[in-house]
């Protein structure tokens, strides 16, 4: 079936350090990718997404590419900020019915 | 646009009440909405997808009389949670369709 993996949290980087957030997919067809974002106890915020092989989704300074052959869509910021403090959700959509399939989310704590 | 409230944002309740939890699109007509559950520190489980007009369709495992969903127009959803347990004390997201999903800021609800 289809699932969505991410690495386990919580991560914790200084301020201006570079973040990688490792996403594997399996999924039957071509599904979309997405990036979601949590702040505490609020919703989930859109952060970008690639909707075929090969593109990059990109926001705020953050990155992801969609790969195909490793079936990977990485989450990469050369520089985060305190800010940035959040769980973030890699998600893939297929098409039975609009339905999102998340991973299981991974904390990422800034310290200044 | 695409905004996306709850209401109410957390609610107390004592075991056995019923609670009712408010889902609208504010600036846009959405024929689906989608609902999540989720637990401290973990992904989002889809509970259930609701469609303006028709039943909602449950995912496996989900009891339908116990989460009563309603999409009575293209801007509002609502899930009541019957009979409430301390079991169901969770964080409720809803999401709305238009050319992707826009979710509200959640529910906390807690069942004494």
């Amino acid at each position: 079936g289809n699932s969505v993996t991410q690495m386990e949290g919580p991560v914790t980087l200084s301020e201006e350090a570079f973040l990688t957030i490792n996403c594997t997919y399996t999924a039957t067809g071509y599904p979309s990718l997405f990036w979601y974002v949590q702040y505490p106890g609020e919703g989930l915020q859109l952060l970008l997404k690639a909707t075929k092989a090969d593109d990059k989704g990109s926001n705020k300074g953050f990155e992801a590419t969609y790969r195909k052959e490793t079936t990977s869509f990485h989450l990469e910021k050369g520089s985060v900020q305190v800010s940035d403090s959040a769980v973030y959700f890699c998600a893939l959509l297929y098409n039975q019915g609009g339905k999102l399939i998340f991973g299981q989310g991974t904390e990422l704590s800034v310290k200044p | 646009g695409a905004v996306v409230s709850q209401h109410p944002s957390w609610v107390i309740c004592k075991s056995g009440t019923s609670v009712k939890i408010e889902c609208r699109s504010l600036d846009f007509q959405a024929t689906t909405m989608f609902w999540y559950r989720q637990f401290p520190k973990q992904s989002l489980m889809l509970m259930a997808t609701s469609n303006e007009g028709s039943k909602a369709t449950y995912e496996q495992g989900v009891e339908k009389d116990k989460f009563l969903i309603n999409h009575a127009s293209l801007t509002l959803s609502t899930l009541t949670v019957t009979s409430a347990h301390p079991e169901d004390s969770s964080f409720y997201i809803c999401s709305a369709c238009r050319d992707e999903q826009y979710f509200g800021p959640g529910t906390r609800l807690t069942v004494t």
